[in-house]
Order: structure tokens, then C-alpha cells, then sequence
């Protein structure tokens, strides 16, 4: 399953949007990008999938350009709930199945 | 609709025993897999279970098994426990399409596992 690079931690503040940035260089053709947000002591949650262009939920949007080879995780207006793990994972929905190959993650803080 | 259910939520050991984690998979789901979470680390695969058979393990030794039941829940055993097996276990639930590849994979909250 291809590798992700994502920043150890990043800093917000209440209100704003926050984007979160991971690297997949070698992604596969059939691989799809997932996020997952994980709070302390609690299993990971699904956020949102995509396999290019955009995709948007209720919860965040998810940007992937022509070339596949990073996506930005989009949260709009973020608030103290939102302080948390990120993880951004890259895998194929059609090659037997499926392990999640789970890297350190984004830790998200948001303040006040 | 529940969600995935895992049992115990914590449980403490010491060096030498055994232990056994229960896993309830979200309904519909016919699939079930086992991470470890360290302290600070991201979740790393153990096995996954498909028609009560392991379909795909991770880099664990022998110590670890598991096992699924017709009703689709799963049950991971870890022998002769060690410091370093301190975790959170995590089971993650998904649709087995077709037996060739599985769908988004929904986690529980998680079994605190502390060897003393």
C-alpha cells in the first residue's frame, strides 16, 4: 500500500477553516484516499473517501488534484470538538482485501 | 443501528497469561479486522477475518490469533502476553464484496489492554 506524508501537528483557532495536506507519491491507480479522525482512547472515525477531484460531506470537504499524488483534507470552520488525530490512509478498494496501513497522523489542535 | 462492539473495555494482565477480546461487527458487515494502537503510535493491522477464516495478517508473531464466528463476530487471543503487547485493540467491521475486496472499515471504540 503506497506510504503518506502528513505534518506531525498543526495549530487553529475556533472558527477557522483548517486544511490538512498528505503526500502519496506512488499511489496506485486503484488506490482510493481516506481520512479518519481519532480522539484519545477512542477507535478511529471515518471522515471522508475520494479517489480524485472533490468530494464533500457534512463533515469536510476532500481535494485531490489531476495528478493523485497529494490530497487536502478540508474542515470549515473548525471548533474545540475538532482537536484531534488525522489520519490520512491510501489503499485499493479492488485488490483482495483490504488492511489499513495507518502512519503517525496529523495531531489537530484547536484553541480558543 | 448499532455500531462495532468491543468487550472487554478494559482489562489488565500480567506477564505470561492470556487474554481474549470480543468484537461485535457493525450490523451488515460480514468482515471483521484487529489493529494495535501503542501509545502514540497510529493503528497497525494484526489480521482480518472473512468466512471464519483469516484472509490477511500483519506482522505479528504466532502469539496472536483469532477467530470469527458464523454470526460474524470475532474474537483476537493473544498467549503469553508481554510488557510490550500494553495497547489498545481496536476492531474495525466492513462488507466483504463478493470475497475480492472489502468496503470502508468502521472501527469500535477500542479494548485498553495493560500488562503488568
Amino acid at each position: 500500500l503506497a506510504k503518506t506524508t502528513q505534518p506531525i501537528s498543526m495549530d487553529s483557532y475556533e472558527g477557522q477553516e483548517v486544511n490538512i495536506t498528505c503526500s502519496h507519491n506512488n499511489i496506485a491507480t486503484n488506490d482510493y484516499i481516506t481520512w479518519y479522525q481519532q480522539f484519545p482512547s477512542q477507535g478511529p472515525r471515518f471522515i471522508i473517501q475520494g479517489y480524485k477531484t472533490k468530494v464533500t460531506n457534512e463533515v469536510a470537504s476532500l481535494f485531490i488534484p489531476a495528478d493523485r499524488k497529494s490530497s487536502t483534507l478540508s474542515l470549515p470552520r473548525v471548533s474545540l470538538s475538532d482537536t484531534a488525530v488525522y489520519y490520512c490512509l491510501v489503499g485499493g478498494m479492488n485488490t483482495g482485501f483490504q488492511k489499513l496501513v495507518f502512519g503517525t497522523g496529523t495531531r489537530l489542535l484547536v484553541s480558543p | 443501528d448499532a455500531g462495532v462492539t468491543q468487550s472487554p473495555t478494559h482489562l489488565i494482565k500480567t506477564r505470561g497469561q492470556q487474554v481474549t477480546l470480543r468484537c461485535s461487527p457493525k450490523s451488515g458487515h460480514d468482515t471483521v479486522s484487529w489493529y494495535q494502537q501503542a501509545l502514540g503510535q497510529g493503528p497497525q493491522f494484526i489480521f482480518q477475518y472473512y468466512e471464519e477464516e483469516e484472509r490477511q495478517r500483519g506482522n505479528f508473531p504466532d502469539r496472536f490469533s483469532g477467530h470469527q464466528f458464523p454470526n460474524y463476530s470475532s474474537e483476537l487471543n493473544v498467549n503469553a502476553l508481554l510488557l510490550g503487547d500494553s495497547a489498545l485493540y481496536l476492531c474495525a467491521s466492513s462488507r466483504g464484496l463478493a470475497g475480492l475486496s472489502t468496503d470502508t472499515q468502521y472501527f469500535g471504540p477500542g479494548t485498553r489492554l495493560t500488562v503488568l
